[in-house]
């Protein structure tokens, strides 16, 4: 059964620092690209990042650029968004997914979200 | 960047009917679309890959079709557990997008 369970989220102030974590289980996780994508409260979708099956290959969206670095750590099957300099747009859940095929493509597997919540 | 645009961006419904909700990319992206259906407090779920692409597991009352811009989600005879909200998404090109979401609501 593939699983993707993020952690990390919580309060914190505006300019301030989190790292959130996606440890993914069930599936042979080389093989796969795995992203970030964020949902403001009462808001639609937004990706964030992506990272390739091998991991080289990253992709941020402009709103993260500079600010935001996803990376993944094959010997953890876990991939990481770490994310300074937070703005109070940045507030949202943010899901980690898995995509259908080592470069990219659409997500078949979600986690259940993590909060990170932007304020002072 | 890609710009999704769905329409209608809610639908009042009622069970039994048939429900179309289209997608518009503001460029072409062949077949690279996906659709996704959302409901409140839970993470979204793969229902179409590829315009067309049913996922396994999801009722076959839902379909899909397009090519190069135009894309539409078709739920034929909705189901209680089918009102929810849905987002169509490319994948032909970084920056993925999403469209705004198109809420269905019982009527």
């Amino acid at each position: 059964e593939v699983q993707l369970l993020e952690s990390g989220g919580g309060l914190v102030q505006p300019g301030g620092s989190l790292r959130l974590s996606c440890v993914a289980s069930g599936f042979t996780f080389d093989d796969y690209a795995i992203s970030w994508v964020r949902q403001a409260p009462g808001k639609g979708l937004e990706w964030v990042s992506t990272v390739s099956g091998s991991g080289g290959t990253t992709y941020h969206a402009d709103s993260v650029k500079g600010r935001f670095t996803i990376s993944r750590d094959t010997s953890k099957n876990t991939v990481y968004l770490q994310m300074n300099r937070l703005r109070v747009d940045d507030t949202a859940v943010y899901y980690c997914s898995k995509s259908i095929r080592s470069a990219g493509g659409c997500y078949d597997f979600w986690g259940q979200g993590t909060l990170v919540a932007v304020s002072s | 960047d890609i710009q999704m645009t769905q329409s209608p961006s809610s639908v009042s419904a009622s069970v039994g009917d048939t429900v179309t909700i289209t997608c518009r990319a503001s460029q072409g992206i062949s077949v690279w679309l996906a659709w996704y259906q959302q409901k409140p407090g839970k993470a979204p779920k793969l229902l179409i890959q590829t315009s067309s692409r049913l996922q396994s597991g999801v009722p076959t009352r839902f379909s899909g079709s397009g090519a190069g811009t135009d894309f539409t989600l078709t739920i034929d005879s909705l189901q209680p557990e089918d009102f929810a909200t849905y987002y169509c998404h490319q994948t032909n090109i970084f920056p993925y997008t999403f469209g705004q979401g198109t809420r269905v609501e019982i009527k």
